[in-house]
């Protein structure tokens, strides 16, 4: 089966150091990884993804995300954070032999303290 | 730049309504979702389209149906709509392979 699993629900962050938002993943075959940003009552952004090729992805707004095959995981990472960075962040993986469904986990708020 | 819309930001409707949420791509896109948002929950799959006049069944999509008869268009039906439907409703579309989903403001669905 499918998942895709964010293990906290809230990370606190200050301003000017670095961040680390977790995801792991299930899923069968080649995973097709994604990184959404959601500010308050908007929809989804996309930030970056990993399709293939490096191990290290960068995306928008200063965004990298880490693909690690062994330990399944693709974490999200900035070096430095900004208070415009507090937003909620999903994680997600496309089953490319299930109809190309995409699947959520269940959202990590980042909070950016000045 | 791909743009998803949705039709409505904000709805208000009551209990065994029938409640029509529609969203348009203009990316000729062949994939379309619908998810629902909830606090904890994460997003929901409650349906998705391949193709026009296709549609599969997401995890949640009881209480719920969907339409596609052209290819930039797919609506969500609540056919009696419940207070537990109350909800962030958000409407996607994607290529058909391995690319991102694009999403749309969302709809923020309060059913009295």
């Amino acid at each position: 089966a499918q998942s895709v699993a964010q293990p906290e629900d809230q990370v606190k962050v200050a301003e000017g150091n670095p961040l680390t938002v977790k995801c792991t993943y299930s899923v069968s075959g080649n995973p097709y990884l994604f990184w959404y940003v959601q500010y308050p009552n908007r929809g989804l952004q996309f930030l970056l993804k990993y399709i293939t090729g490096d191990n290290l992805v960068k995306g928008s707004y200063g965004f990298e995300a880490e693909f690690n095959k062994s330990q399944t995981s693709f974490h999200l990472k900035k070096p430095s954070a900004l208070v415009s960075d507090s937003a909620l962040y999903f994680c997600a993986v496309r089953a490319l032999y299930n109809f190309n469904k995409f699947y959520f986990g269940s959202g990590t708020k980042l909070n950016v303290k000045p | 730049d791909v743009k998803v819309t949705q039709s409505s930001r904000y709805l208000v409707k009551r209990t065994g309504e029938k409640v029509f949420l529609e969203c348009v791509q203009d990316m000729d896109h062949e994939n379309m979702f619908w998810y629902r948002q909830d606090p904890g929950l994460g997003l929901r799959l409650i349906y998705f389209s391949y193709d026009v006049k296709m549609k599969e069944k997401g995890d949640i999509p009881e209480g719920y149906s969907v339409s596609r008869e052209k290819k930039e268009r797919f609506s969500l039906i609540l056919e009696s709509a419940s207070t537990n439907q109350t909800s962030m409703y958000l409407c996607a579309s994607s290529e058909f392979t391995g690319l991102e989903a694009f999403f749309g403001q969302g709809t923020r669905l309060t059913v009295v």
